[in-house]
């Protein structure tokens, strides 16, 4: 398809067990953002890549949190030994590189649930 | 760091009629770019209208408008003619040129017929 793509939709998982979430970016996309959305909230920011580069992992709360993308198109949201806190939508998005004016177009997200 | 405040969980608005979703930014930075997203029940992000930090014109698309003051660093998203299908969140964020973006707490309208 032509747009951002992630699976799977929904993921329910129990404490402890590792998960991983996938993104497709468009085709072309240089820039892909992980966003990770409560209930109610608005997206915060967990990490940014630059093609296969990894810029800015700032907002991951975690070191139980990795994000890679080593191709520089696909993209995998892992956390391991999941926690209750970790429940919210994970979503993802793509834009072209430059300038700051390009919008993120996003995908669907994964609601992640942990029980 | 840049941070976005939008001070009204919930509004709401008579079908047809504009309503006004306040939106303001803080930021060092010089060039940034402001956005107006959309988000529906069913959870996509929509993409609104974008705003440039060095345009001097308020952005328009279609319904939507954005009424930019730079010295008091808001942004407001003017919706005119509301519709049933305006109901949703809505969601202003602000990216600087290192790509970082930011978003907002979000807004809630609902369009009453």
């Amino acid at each position: 398809g032509a747009g951002v793509s992630q699976s799977p939709r929904y993921k329910v998982a129990k404490r402890g067990q590792d998960v991983a979430l996938r993104c497709d970016p468009i085709s072309g996309h240089v820039s892909l953002f992980w966003y990770q959305q409560a209930l109610g909230q608005g997206p915060e920011f967990l990490t940014y890549f630059q093609n296969e580069a990894q810029l800015d992992k700032s907002g991951l709360p975690s070191d139980r949190f990795f994000a890679e993308r080593p191709e520089g198109s696909v993209s995998t949201l892992k956390i391991q030994r999941t926690q209750q806190e970790d429940s919210a939508v994970y979503l993802c998005a793509s834009s072209l590189e430059f300038p700051s004016n390009q919008p993120q177009h996003f995908g669907d997200g994964t609601r992640l649930s942990i029980l | 760091a840049q941070k976005i405040t939008q001070t009204q969980p919930g509004m709401f608005v008579q079908e047809k009629e504009a309503v006004t979703l306040d939106c303001t930014y803080d930021t060092s930075d010089q060039s940034y770019g402001l956005f107006w997203y959309k988000q529906p029940s069913s959870g996509e992000m929509i993409f609104l209208i974008y705003q440039g930090s060095y345009d001097e014109q308020n952005a328009t698309e279609g319904r939507y408008s954005l009424n930019f003051q730079k010295a008091r660093k808001s942004a407001n998203l003017v919706i005119s003619a509301s519709q049933l299908g305006d109901s949703a969140m809505y969601f202003c964020a602000m990216r600087a040129d290192n790509n970082d973006m930011r978003f907002g707490a979000g807004t809630r309208l609902t369009v009453k017929p």
